[in-house]
Parts: structure tokens; sequence; C-alpha cells
């Protein structure tokens, strides 16, 4: 069954440091990997995306993020913080043509930047 | 230009009655899905719809159901609210299952 876990509900970094947010997941197939962010009152927003080609995957507003397989990670980053990046983040996970097919969301992690 | 839109955005009801959401979307894609997400931003998938025929039906309960007039409509009725129904409901579509998710802004709804 597939399942994605997001370490720490919770991330607070200063304005122009490292945004780090992780990603596990679990699936029995070679998966789909997506990041979503959710500003306040809004509906969520595609950041990127993984579907087997590139492991390394840049996304909008400066975030990337890289497809481990050997640690079952897709963990995202962006080098250099900004005030607006404050949000909630969404890993999920799924595999085209499965049976479900549905994406399977973690349980976010809501970003603080600090001036 | 709005690519998935739902209403209302806000929805405020007392318990036992009935209330229905729309959402309607003009990327021309084949599924469409109602996500549920909870006070601790828990997301879950409720319905999804393909070709107006319904693919994944969740542990949800029979109050809930989801009408789909054609391609580019889901919308989701829920008979005898219940409190434990307040929650923030999205619609979503996507080129196909597994595919990419599009959102609308949610619905918040609150039962008294």
């Amino acid at each position: 069954a597939q399942s994605v876990t997001q370490l720490g509900s919770h991330v607070s970094v200063s304005e122009g440091a490292l945004v780090l947010l992780r990603c596990n997941y679990s699936s029995s197939v070679p998966p789909y990997l997506f990041w979503y962010v959710q500003y306040p009152n809004q509906g969520l927003q595609l950041l990127l995306k993984y579907t087997s080609a590139a492991t390394l995957v840049k996304g909008i507003n400066g975030f990337e993020a890289e497809f481990k397989k050997s640690e079952t990670s897709f963990h995202l980053t962006k080098p250099s913080a900004h005030m607006s990046d404050a949000a909630e983040y969404f890993c999920a996970v799924s595999y085209y043509g499965g049976s479900q097919g549905n994406l399977i969301f973690g349980k976010g992690t809501k970003l603080s930047v600090k001036p | 230009d709005t690519a998935v839109s739902q209403t209302p955005k806000y929805l405020v009801t007392q318990m036992g009655n009935d209330k229905s959401i729309k959402c309607e979307q003009n990327l021309g894609h084949d599924t469409m899905y109602w996500y549920k997400q909870d006070s601790k931003k828990f997301l879950k998938i409720m319905f999804s719809y393909n070709n107006k025929e319904l693919i994944i039906n969740e542990t949800v309960p029979n109050r809930f159901s989801p009408k789909s007039p054609d391609k580019a409509h889901l919308n989701l009725h829920i008979n005898s609210l219940e409190l434990g129904d307040s929650a923030v409901y999205f619609c979503a579509s996507s080129q196909g299952r597994g595919m990419p998710l599009h959102f609308g802004n949610g619905t918040r709804l609150t039962v008294t």
C-alpha cells in the first residue's frame, strides 16, 4: 500500500536560510511524487513533480526536490528562504495506472520564515 | 479564467440540513475529485469521477453523494449534516488518475 510520511509538522527558518522539508514514501511500484503548497485560505498549488525522468526536479518559486530510490525519499529544498514562502507544504505519492491511482497526501509541513 | 472553481466559498448551516457544493473545471480534464481537509490540515480523498463514472469511493458515509451532470462538473451533495462534517472541502481535476491535481480554492463548511 502506498503511503507518504512528512517528517516535522512545523519547520521554522530565517529569511535567506536553506529550506529543507522531508518526505519519505512507501510504494510497492515506482511512484509518481509531487509537492504541493497551500497558502492560507487557498487551494493547493503544484510546486513540482517526479514522474521517472530526471531524479532532480526543479519547480516553481526556486524549489527543487531530489528523488532517491535507495532512501525512498523526495525531500524539498530551496537555497534561500523568502518571507513569501511561509505556507503549508504537502508531499503526495501515486502511481499511474494502478488500481487506485489517486494521490495520497502526507500530513503536511508548515513552513514559517522569520525576518 | 479560473481553472477549477467551486461555490460557495463559505457555508454555515445547522445539523440535519442538506447542502450542496458545486464544482466546475474548464481544463478539459477527464477526472474530477473531492477531498476533505480536516482541522489538522490532513487531506483525504472522498470521491473521484472519470468520464462520469465513479471510480473511487473511500470510506465515506453514504450521506455524501457526488453528482456529475457532465465531464466539467462534479457537485457534492450532503444529507443530514453532522458536526463532524465541518471541514474544508476541495474539488480538484486531473488529466487522469495519478496525474497532478488542479485544486479549487475550497469550501469551508461549518455545521452548528
